[in-house]
């Protein structure tokens, strides 16, 4: 596609399940970010992922969270055991190794 | 540092005013920013860019303006529209070593009719 593709758009969950929030980058692009943006704050940084190389991890805030990419393709966010604390957009961003990034429509993510 | 889910700033402006958005970045090994914008329920959006071998750059009512001196960062947009209204970060990238990105903690732009 055109631009960075996330699913699903939104999605409502119970306290203690798990989710997978999918990722499809542009496709070229070598790097891949995760956020989180709370409900009017700024972006959190969560993982980043470039090229062949160890994904950066230090933004993940607890072992419940786990991010998967395959080569330069698509990307899941794998959030286990939920928290209302969890409810954000999670944004997902591609960029080309020297360019700029561009990010996805987000998946609205509600724990009750 | 990174944008930690602070509370955001906010710069109501008239109509047709000019806005001037600034940004603090960190990291003296960035050499790559860029300003984003954000509308209500949408994902953040590239407005401009600018290499750090520049200290000014323009594009269609936008201007970003780079201090390195003092690592500063401002967006100028030109006779401010409605359509403006939206939340701006910047960010910065060194292009060496890991291309990661900073977010700044981002500003709202009110525009005032």
């Amino acid at each position: 596609g055109a631009g960075v593709s996330q699913s699903p758009s939104n999605k409502v969950t119970e306290k203690g399940k798990d989710v997978e929030l999918r990722c499809d980058p542009i496709s070229g692009h070598t790097a891949l970010y995760w956020y989180r943006q709370r409900l009017g704050q700024g972006l959190e940084f969560l993982i980043y992922f470039q090229g062949n190389s160890a994904p950066d991890k230090s933004g993940l805030p607890s072992d419940r969270f786990s991010a998967e990419r395959t080569g330069e393709s698509v990307s899941t966010l794998t959030i286990q055991r939920t928290q209302q604390e969890d409810s954000a957009v999670y944004l997902c961003a591609s960029s080309p190794q020297l360019g700029g990034g561009y990010f996805g429509p987000g998946t609205r993510l509600t724990v009750l | 540092g990174e944008s930690v889910g602070l509370h955001l700033p906010t710069l109501s402006v008239q109509e047709g005013d000019n806005s001037i958005i600034n940004c603090a970045y960190s990291n003296s090994a960035s050499d790559y920013f860029i300003w984003y914008k954000q509308e209500s329920g949408k994902g953040p959006q590239f407005i401009i860019d600018i290499r750090s071998n520049m200290d000014k750059r323009q594009g269609q009512r936008v201007t970003v303006l780079l201090n390195k001196t003092v690592k500063h960062l401002s967006l100028q947009i030109a006779a401010t529209q409605p359509g403006d209204s939206a939340v701006y970060f910047c960010a910065e990238i060194p292009t060496s070593g890991t291309y990661k990105y900073i977010f700044g903690t981002g500003t709202r732009l009110k525009v005032l009719a």
